[in-house]
């Protein structure tokens, strides 16, 4: 099963308007990355977070992290229309070196 | 810089085909991912390397998988004999780093249909 589960799986919001994206994961990590992926394209890193970090920013991106909830947010401020693509959580085992992705969310911008 | 190259982008083939996809890494990244991406499984790792040795094949699915990395700029994912359960897009990803806790680099991707 997948280390890291998404919610919600899809998401569709007006443009100009914040998006939240949330990802859980079950065990012990050393991070967590935020990827995107546009239709019919490959991944695109976004930001990673450490285990000994709690919030990060990145122009329009904000990305939480709290292990006590084993859980991640990524909110995108200000949304674009550019923004709609699915967008994926990657944790990495503390056990191992794997990286597993999340489901992913479906973002969708409406103009 | 070119990124990650993949081929072919499109594979179409018919069960029990043999299938053979390629990947050429980011120069200078020292580790290479293979995933397999479907509606019903998401984005899997399916085997890594790192400085062309393997270091997790676990997520290989099958005998019917195996993978190669002769070179620090080039390899290989082949599927013999493939099957209809297969088809997936298949993605290599590299990244500048002994782990797995970099950013990695992703290809455009391989869109395998087997019949």
């Amino acid at each position: 099963s997948q280390q890291g589960e998404e919610d919600p799986q899809a998401l569709s919001i007006q443009e100009g308007e914040n998006a939240t994206m949330n990802c859980s994961y079950k065990t012990s990590i050393n991070n967590l990355q935020w990827y995107r992926q546009n239709s019919g394209r490959g991944l695109v890193h976004l930001i990673l977070i450490r285990s000994n970090e709690r919030e990060k920013h990145s122009g329009r991106l904000r990305v939480t992290l709290d292990t006590s909830k084993k859980s991640s947010s990524l909110l995108i401020t200000a949304s674009r229309a550019a923004d709609t693509a699915s967008y994926f959580c990657a944790s990495e085992y503390s056990s191992a070196s794997k990286i597993i992705f999340g489901s992913g969310t479906r973002l969708s911008i409406r103009p | 810089d070119a990124g990650v190259i993949q081929s072919p982008r499109h594979e179409v083939t018919e069960m029990g085909q043999e299938v053979t996809l390629r990947c050429k890494p980011i120069s200078g990244h020292n580790s290479l991912f293979w995933y397999r991406q479907t509606m019903m499984r998401g984005l899997e790792l399916l085997i890594y390397f790192n400085n062309n040795v393997p270091i997790d094949d676990s997520g290989m699915p099958e005998d019917r998988f195996s993978a190669k990395m002769p070179n620090a700029s080039f390899s290989t994912l082949k599927i013999q004999p493939s099957e209809p359960r297969d088809s997936a897009v298949y993605f290599c990803a590299s990244s500048l780093s002994t782990g797995v806790q970099e950013t990695q680099y992703f290809g455009p991707g391989t869109r395998l249909l087997v019949l």
